[in-house]
């Protein structure tokens, strides 16, 4: 079967740094997205993976390891504009995408 | 107008009823999706388009019935349904289906309330 999940809330300080994981199992695999959703608004792209190893893009950075099933997003110098919804979701084989519930998080001065 | 755009941003109906959600996208991509977001709980997949033709469904109710006339337009229409269909309704597009880094956009959404 296919699932994935993540956790639910997280809390964190302005200025520090906060990492979010994700674990999934699937029998096809084709990359792994991370989004941002802030409350009452759509969802927007924010990385994507598909070999192993460390994407960084700014003050975010997203990591895949496709044999432990598991990736994260890293977020750094938290700014309180952070505090959203982040969701990961899996391409499975036939590309559809497969999402987590998200995991909101909380930025506190 | 840029990006993708939904019409309307929130509806409240009756079991009764009948309406259409309107979704476009000024993007030039070739395949739209319907997602369905209740609070706490991962996007569902509804339908999937790919150059105007469905692509997958979802095992969803009959009572919700996609259109998609072209490439940059996607119906959602809606009849009898039930409480439990009340939710935010997503319209997204990508470049393509069927490519695995094909990230999508979503427009604002629709907040249904079904009463």
């Amino acid at each position: 079967g296919q699932n994935i999940d993540q956790p639910t809330e997280m809390t964190a300080t302005e200025g520090a740094i906060v990492q979010i994981n994700c674990t999934y199992q699937t029998s096809g695999f084709n990359g792994l997205f991370w989004y941002q959703q802030h409350a009452g608004e759509a969802p927007t792209f924010l990385s994507y993976n598909v070999l192993d190893g460390l994407e960084e893009k700014g003050r975010f950075s997203s990591f895949l390891s496709r044999s432990k099933g598991y990736s994260y997003l890293l977020l750094k110098e938290l700014q309180m504009k952070d505090s959203a919804s982040y969701l990961c979701a899996f391409a499975d084989s036939n590309y559809q995408l497969i999402w987590g519930a998200g995991t909101k998080l909380i930025i506190k001065p | 107008e840029t990006g993708v755009t939904q019409t309307p941003r929130h509806l409240v109906m009756g079991m009764t009823n009948k309406k259409s959600l309107k979704c476009e996208q000024h993007l030039g991509h070739n395949a739209m999706y319907w997602y369905k977001q209740s609070a706490k709980k991962p996007l569902e997949l509804m339908f999937v388009y790919s150059l105007e033709e469905r692509v997958e469904n979802n095992s969803v109710p009959s009572r919700f019935s996609p259109e998609c006339p072209n490439s940059s337009h996607l119906f959602l229409h809606l009849h009898t349904l039930q409480p439990e269909d009340s939710a935010l309704y997503l319209c997204a597009s990508s470049q393509e289906f069927g490519t695995g880094g094909s990230e999508q956009y979503f427009g604002p959404g629709t907040r249904l309330t079904v009463t």
